[in-house]
This record gives C-alpha cells, structure tokens and sequence, in this order.
C-alpha cells in the first residue's frame, strides 16, 4: 500500500533563516505532488504541484519554492522566511488519473518567530 | 475553477444520520466531486468521490443530483469522531489535477 511522509512535523524558525520541507512517498511510482499550506484558522491553499522529477508549478507567488529531485520525493524550501510564512504545511500525492483522488501527508506545522 | 458552495457549518446529534449539502452549478462533464474531511490539527482524509452515480463506502454515501448540479454527502449514524471539516471539491481535469478547498462545513456532533 502507499504511504506519505513529511518532515519536520514541528519547527520554530526565525525571522529570515532558511526553511527545508520534506517529503516522500513509497508504494506508487511517478506520482502526482503537491504542497499545500493552511494559515491559522483558515482553509488550505495550493502552493505547488509537481507531475514529474524536475517539474514545478507555482501556483502563488511567494518567497518559497519547491524542488522534486527523485520521483517519489518533494522539497518546500524557503531562503528567507517571513512571519506570514507560519501555518500548517501538507505535502500530498495522486495518481493524475482522471478522478484523481490525493492523499496526504501528516502535516509539518511551521511557526516563525 | 469550479467553485462549490457549502453551509459554514451545522450540527447533529450523535447515533443519527447527517445529510452535508454541497452544490456545484458550475460543473462540467468530466468533473468529478470529491468530498474530504479535516479533523483538528490533521491533514484532510479522503471520503468519497463519484462522476455521475451515487456511490457508497464503509465511511458515508455520496448522493448526486440528476442534473449533476448538486450532491450530498450522508453520513448514516454521526459519531463524536465525526466531528471536522467535511469538503466537497470539484476535481476538474488539468496539467496538475489539483484540488481546490473552499471553506467547507464544519460539523459539529452533540452526544
């Protein structure tokens, strides 16, 4: 079966210092991927897809980016955060079949201080 | 994107059935709806999903209107654990074939 995981569950990150997400997949191959983030309170925003190894979309503009160096792994990485960087990050993955269906991961929860 | 529209929130007691509207005039022909929910502080869990037909699973049953303009997501016999942030979502057939979240209806379950 397929599993998700993501890490760091928890961090408190300085104003400015870098952020590094990640997450992987095992049990599927060339999965679907995505980076979604859920600011305090609110409902959950799609930051980036990924259909292949070194393919990105950016849906937002923002100060993050993401990078997908093997077929089954994601990376959110930021090189300066910013307070409005805090939230509850969700890394996820679908087949991209028609009536695709995603999964996701147990969430990394990201305060800057 | 397809948008969807679902009451903020609503309430139920616990042991009896809950019926979780959703309409999506919008909808296209080759959009699936898919129905998530969120517990505090969890990622989203899948529920269901259905194109046209209604569809059924060992967690609820997904009933979707003729006209494909509206659906509703039943939860037969509402738990404490049922307690969350249910979503409907269109699924709509792109590059990335992403989901988009609205707000969603956040259930709350009396004892």
């Amino acid at each position: 079966s397929q599993t998700i995981h993501q890490w760091p569950a928890t961090l408190v990150q300085p104003v400015g210092s870098p952020l590094s997400l990640e997450c992987t997949v095992e049990g599927t191959s060339n999965p679907n991927l995505y980076w979604y983030r859920q600011a305090a309170g609110r409902g959950l925003q799609l930051l980036f897809y990924s259909v292949g190894i070194g393919q990105i979309s950016s849906e937002v503009p923002q100060n993050l980016s993401a990078s997908r160096p093997q077929d089954r792994q994601f990376i959110l990485s930021s090189k300066k955060l910013l307070l409005s960087d805090s939230g509850f990050y969700l890394c996820a993955w679908g087949t991209g079949l028609t009536g695709n269906t995603i999964y996701f991961g147990e969430g990394s929860w990201l305060t800057v201080v | 994107d397809a948008k969807t529209t679902q009451p903020n929130s609503m309430e139920s007691n616990e042991e009896e059935p809950v019926h979780l509207p959703c309409n999506h005039s919008t909808i296209s022909g080759t959009d699936y709806i898919h129905w998530y929910r969120q517990l505090p502080s969890q990622g989203p869990e899948y529920v269901i999903h259905g194109l046209t037909s209604n569809v059924n699973n060992r967690m609820a049953s997904l009933a979707i209107a003729e006209d494909r303009k509206s659906s509703t997501l039943i939860l037969h016999r509402a738990t404490l654990r049922d307690a969350a942030v249910y979503y409907c979502i269109l699924s709509v057939y792109n590059a990335g074939n992403m989901l988009t979240f609205g707000g969603g209806t956040r259930l709350m379950v009396k004892p």
